[in-house]
């Protein structure tokens, strides 16, 4: 068990829907990571926070959203979802974020989303 | 796109057998780190390597960091059937964002 826990654990919509994937980080840590891992796209990075500021943004549509709240959970909104947005979609997190204080990442169990 | 690429895509060894992994990257790094994956489950963290080392040990793994060819190996010794998972290398980039890029993976099967 990472520390890291992600709600729900499975998710079935329509296209066309909008969801929101909850995460709660390591007891601790500040900063959040939201990862898509898909058949034909690997692991993905999407986004990241720290301590309720967004850091980095990787490959994330702009129908997707995220922020961090101050008790440091993290939700990810996808809206208007399409087929292709079927995917496992992880939540990370770790100590730190800046400079060389680089740290591992701890993953949660994932949210797998389903599409129809 | 994935800035890793792993080799071989698949590996199939006997208990007992050593079973080896190699990641190859693009750009210059901080750290690379690997993970393990189950079936479509979570992402369990297995060891880190910074960019000024070369190898680490952490029980049965062995990792190797080769920045001049921008590769790194895993090791695994004596496997069990319980290191039946997928494996992942990720690297993060000296840019000051920790985000993880990650390889394709390595499928492993060890059989009884």
């Amino acid at each position: 068990d990472s520390g890291v826990t992600q709600t729900p654990k499975h998710l079935i919509t329509a296209t066309g829907q909008r969801v929101t994937l909850r995460c709660s980080p390591r007891s601790g840590d500040l900063s959040v990571y939201w990862y898509q891992q898909s058949l034909d796209q690997g692991l993905q990075f999407l986004i990241q926070y720290y301590n309720g500021e967004e850091r980095a943004k990787g490959n994330i549509l702009e129908r997707f959203s995220a922020q961090q709240f101050p008790d440091l959970h993290s939700e990810l909104n996808l809206s208007s979802l399409e087929l292709g947005d079927s995917a496992l979609y992880f939540c990370a997190s770790s100590v730190g974020t800046s400079g060389s204080s680089y740290n591992e990442q701890f993953f949660g169990p994932g949210t797998r989303l389903t599409v129809l | 796109s994935q800035q890793g690429e792993e080799d071989p895509q698949a590996l199939s060894i006997q208990e007992g057998e050593n079973a080896t992994m190699n990641c190859s990257y693009k750009t210059s790094i901080n750290n690379l780190q690997w993970y393990r994956q189950n079936s479509g489950r979570g992402l369990v963290h297995l060891i880190l390597i910074r960019s000024n080392e070369r190898e680490k040990h952490s029980g049965r793994l062995r990792v190797t960091l080769d920045t001049s060819k921008k590769s790194s190996s895993l090791l695994i010794t004596a496997s069990r059937a319980a290191d039946t998972a997928s494996y992942f290398c990720a690297t993060a980039a000296n840019t000051g964002f920790q985000k993880l890029v990650f390889g394709t993976g390595t499928r492993l099967l060890v059989s009884p």
